[in-house]
Parts: structure tokens; C-alpha cells; sequence
């Protein structure tokens, strides 16, 4: 059981706009940045978004991120398939952690 | 650009101690920054095991505190990771990371490597 709730499956056709939510608690999200990770299939994680909504330098202006008190989402427009992977939302909790989400598993069909 | 690389046995038997090493390149560990463990059970989530920063301050995951060990090496430009009492829960891969703080940010992250439990 993760401390960050996510659903487990999220899918789009190509072009749609999805997205991606990440729910916790008053000590993480409500607290403290989110980041989110893409995991394509077969690699390591890959940072996608930092402080909440900020984008690493090479990540497509596509991928956009929010939080909203204790909830926090990833959104993704244009759909392409090179988008298909688990995506991860993170953040530190004032218990002293860091705490993932379980994961989305994104298709595009 | 700043690389890691985990490694390790890929086989531990059940109650002995995992250890694990990351080798940094492209980046000195004593310039700054912290540094990570995370680990990812076949067909499963992430999960945070411990940080440490560069002068040697230590947060660990509190489930796993009592059997984790986190150390750098700033002489070798790497860091360590020790698991004492292993079980088949422990069976994972295990990544290695850079922390832009101590927080939830880790990039870049290294490849990883498979663990795995048994006698």
C-alpha cells in the first residue's frame, strides 16, 4: 500500500490529452514539492517533472504538472506512443521519507 | 554529464547482508548534492530506501532503518548501500540516483541492478 494513491491504469489514443492523478496527505503533497517519474519499459525512472511543475531541460512542453492541496496531476497532450510507460509521482513526507506513488500504467491504444 | 552505476552481487542468500556500491563519473560527490538509494521488486512500484548527503547526514526509509546502512566514499567518488537479514521480500532492483535535495528529487538515475534472494 502506497502512501501516494494513484490508479493503477490510465489510456488514450494518440493525440488526447490524459491525465494522471497523484493523491496524499497534509504532510506530503500538502507540505512539500511533487515531482513525477517516467519509467519506459525495460529502464531506470527518468525525472519528468520537478516542484510541482517545472520540467527538466529535453521533456516536450506536453507534459504538464499541478497540485491542488493534498492532490497533485500529471497531464499529457498530444498523445504519442512513445508516451507508453509507468509514471511515478513522488514526494517528501515530514515524517523524515521520501514516498512514491504506485504507479500508472499508461497505454496508448 | 554526471552517470551513475550500481553494483553488486546478483544473489544473496536468505539473512546475510546485501551490499551494493554506486560509482559516480562526470561529477565529484564531495562538490555537493545528495545521493540516493530506491528499489523496485519484480513487476511492482518504487520504493525509497535512503539518502545521504555529501558530508555524510543520513535519512532513511523508517521501515527499513533498522537493516539499512547508507555511506559515501568521496575518495573513491562512491556510495554504498548495506542490507543486513534479507528475505525473498527483499528481491529487487535496485537503482542508485543523484538528489538535487534531500527531498523527492532524483535525477539522473543510474541503470540498476537485480537483486535477488535465494538460497
Amino acid at each position: 500500500q502506497s502512501v501516494l494513491t494513484q490508479p493503477p491504469s490510465a489510456s488514450g489514443t494518440p493525440g488526447q490529452r490524459v491525465t494522471i492523478s497523484c493523491s496524499g496527505s497534509s504532510s506530503n503533497i500538502g507540505s512539500n514539492y511533487v515531482y513525477w517519474y517516467q519509467q519506459l519499459p525495460g529502464t531506470a525512472p527518468k525525472l519528468l517533472m520537478y516542484r510541482d511543475n517545472q520540467r527538466p531541460s529535453g521533456v516536450p512542453d506536453r507534459f504538464s504538472g499541478s497540485k491542488s492541496d493534498t492532490s497533485a496531476s500529471l497531464a499529457i497532450s498530444g498523445l504519442r506512443s512513445e508516451d507508453e510507460a509507468d509514471y511515478y509521482c513522488a514526494a517528501w513526507d515530514d515524517s523524515l521519507s521520501v514516498v512514491f506513488g504506485g504507479g500508472t500504467k499508461l497505454t496508448v491504444l | 554529464q554526471v552517470q551513475l552505476q550500481e553494483s553488486g552481487p546478483g544473489l544473496v542468500k536468505p539473512s546475510e547482508t546485501l551490499s551494493l556500491t554506486c560509482d559516480v563519473s562526470g561529477y565529484s560527490i564531495s562538490s555537493g548534492y545528495y545521493w540516493g538509494w530506491s528499489r523496485q521488486p519484480p513487476g511492482k512500484g518504487l520504493e525509497w530506501i535512503a539518502t545521504i548527503y555529501h558530508s555524510g547526514h543520513t535519512y532513511y526509509n523508517p521501515s527499513l532503518k533498522s537493516r539499512v546502512t547508507i555511506s559515501v566514499d568521496t575518495s573513491k567518488n562512491q556510495f554504498s548501500l548495506k542490507m543486513s537479514s534479507v528475505t525473498a521480500a527483499d528481491t529487487a532492483v535496485y537503482y542508485c540516483a543523484r538528489g538535487a535535495t534531500v527531498k523527492a528529487w532524483f535525477d539522473p538515475w543510474g541503470q540498476g541492478t537485480l537483486v535477488t534472494v535465494s538460497s
